[in-house]
């Protein structure tokens, strides 16, 4: 089955306790992101990859670290959560070009509380 | 770089009726135009997209209008159903350029039985 999957689905932490979010798909997609979804303020991209070891800034990339070191992963990191970062966060896929679909396939979501 | 903005934030109708939700893009290279819907609890899943070359599109229920020299794009759900209550995002990319899709903030729709 075509899926990305996020771990772990919900989280409490406390603040400065690194974390790592994982997130990987299994539909070859060269393209993978990161969004938070904060109440009124919609989807926010964090960061994203256009391929392996090609990754750039979104528009809320304070605080948080990612990798592309293979195809089918793109782990979040967060080296000192911070209240501030406790939102609903989201995953996701595609294929890279304008000449596939373009639909963008998300993850379940990933709840993180930072105390 | 480009801004969405959507409206309504919540929007409530009758079951039966239409529902109409709009977009607001600023970068006029933008070339694709996707529509997302959440239903509680679940992850967005696309529901109608758009691509700059076309200024229509339907499926069944749900359609997307788009009118490129006003940079404004619309979703059009007719003759709702409780299955259509959920929250529905807008968003806009340039494939060629940067390739950051970016969503508007949502809207809460609810209908009524």
């Amino acid at each position: 089955e075509a899926q990305v999957t996020q771990n772990p689905r919900y989280l409490i932490t406390v603040t400065g306790k690194k974390l790592t979010v994982t997130c990987s798909q299994n539909m070859n997609h060269e393209y993978m992101s990161w969004y938070r979804q904060d109440p009124g303020l919609g989807l926010r991209q964090i960061y994203y990859s256009m391929n392996v070891e090609v990754t750039d800034k979104g528009d809320v990339p304070e605080g948080y670290k990612v990798s592309r070191k293979e195809k089918r992963n793109f782990p979040l990191i967060l080296e000192s959560p911070s209240p501030n970062q406790t939102s609903l966060y989201f995953c996701a896929s595609r294929f890279g070009t304008e000449a596939n679909t373009g639909e963008l396939f998300f993850g379940e979501g990933s709840r993180l509380t930072v105390l | 770089g480009e801004n969405v903005e959507q409206h309504p934030s919540t929007l409530s109708v009758q079951e039966g009726d239409s529902a109409v939700i709009k977009c607001t893009y600023s970068d006029s290279a933008s070339n694709y135009f996707p529509w997302y819907k959440q239903e509680l609890g679940k992850r967005p899943q696309l529901i109608i997209d758009i691509r700059s070359n076309v200024g229509e599109k339907k499926d069944q229920r749900i359609a997307v209008t788009l009118n490129k020299t006003a940079k404004h794009f619309s979703l059009h759900i007719t003759e709702t159903q409780p299955e259509d209550s959920a929250v529905y995002f807008c968003a806009a990319i340039q494939f060629q350029g940067a390739q950051k899709l970016v969503f508007g903030q949502g809207t809460r729709l609810t209908i009524n039985p």
